[in-house]
């Protein structure tokens, strides 16, 4: 079946560095969405993404729709403490269930 | 976004009982599913809750063990049956809305300990 490669697969930075997370895959999706989760708490939708080579904004976050539809990356500039916690990408592939296919998720943690 | 409640937020339960789990949405909402994360992992669709009808399961999953009711468009119960420890997890309920059926708004979740 479709799987996810996301990576890294944890980061340990200073405040007020840039982060970048990426993930892969084998087969084409239709849509890549990026999610945050704090502990005790359901996934954030935090950007999604629907046409290759979209680059799209949600404040200090970025994320781009790779141009072969088989990946997405997401940077975060000027980290801060509250960016703490984990993000996972997710994919819809060709079948238009609406069935999400989550990556293994990168561990952020920011030193004040 | 649709606000999100799930009941109970956490759970202790005995091995070979069962537990449901309600989803609660305030506003219509196209598609809703329900997920598992087991402690340290990423997230797994169980299945597809259809409206008034079965719901749709993924590989691995089985309507005895995970039984699914949709009754509405706002509303959701996923029943973990038998449990075992293997059962100890994160039950997570998430929706599509109306006219963004590409973007899926999870729930808080349901931490289920099975001892």
């Amino acid at each position: 079946g479709q799987q996810l490669n996301q990576s890294p697969q944890s980061m340990f930075i200073q405040e007020g560095e840039d982060v970048s997370m990426n993930c892969t895959s084998s087969s084409i999706f239709n849509t890549w969405l990026w999610y945050k989760q704090d502990p005790g708490e359901g996934p954030v939708l935090l950007i999604a993404l629907y046409k290759a080579g979209e680059l799209t904004s949600n404040g200090r976050l970025t994320a781009q729709f790779g141009i072969t539809r088989k990946d997405s990356f997401l940077n975060i500039s000027a980290s801060i403490p509250s960016d703490v916690g984990i993000y996972f990408c997710a994919g819809q592939g060709s079948s238009n269930t609406g069935k999400l296919i989550f990556g293994q998720g990168t561990t952020l943690q920011v030193k004040p | 976004s649709a606000v999100i409640s799930q009941k109970p937020s956490r759970d202790i339960c005995q091995r070979g009982t069962s537990l449901t789990i309600q989803c609660q949405v305030d506003s219509q909402v196209t598609m809703m599913f329900w997920y598992r994360q087991q402690p340290g992992q990423s997230l797994t669709l169980i299945a597809t809750a259809n409206q008034g009808s079965e719901a749709t399961y993924e590989s691995g999953f089985v309507i005895d063990k995970f039984p699914i009711s949709r009754p509405n468009l706002t509303f959701s119960t996923l029943t973990v049956s038998n449990m075992s420890p293997e059962d100890s997890s994160i039950y997570l309920c998430s929706v599509t809305r109306v006219g963004l059926t590409y973007e899926q708004y999870f729930g808080p979740g349901t931490r289920l300990t099975v001892t």
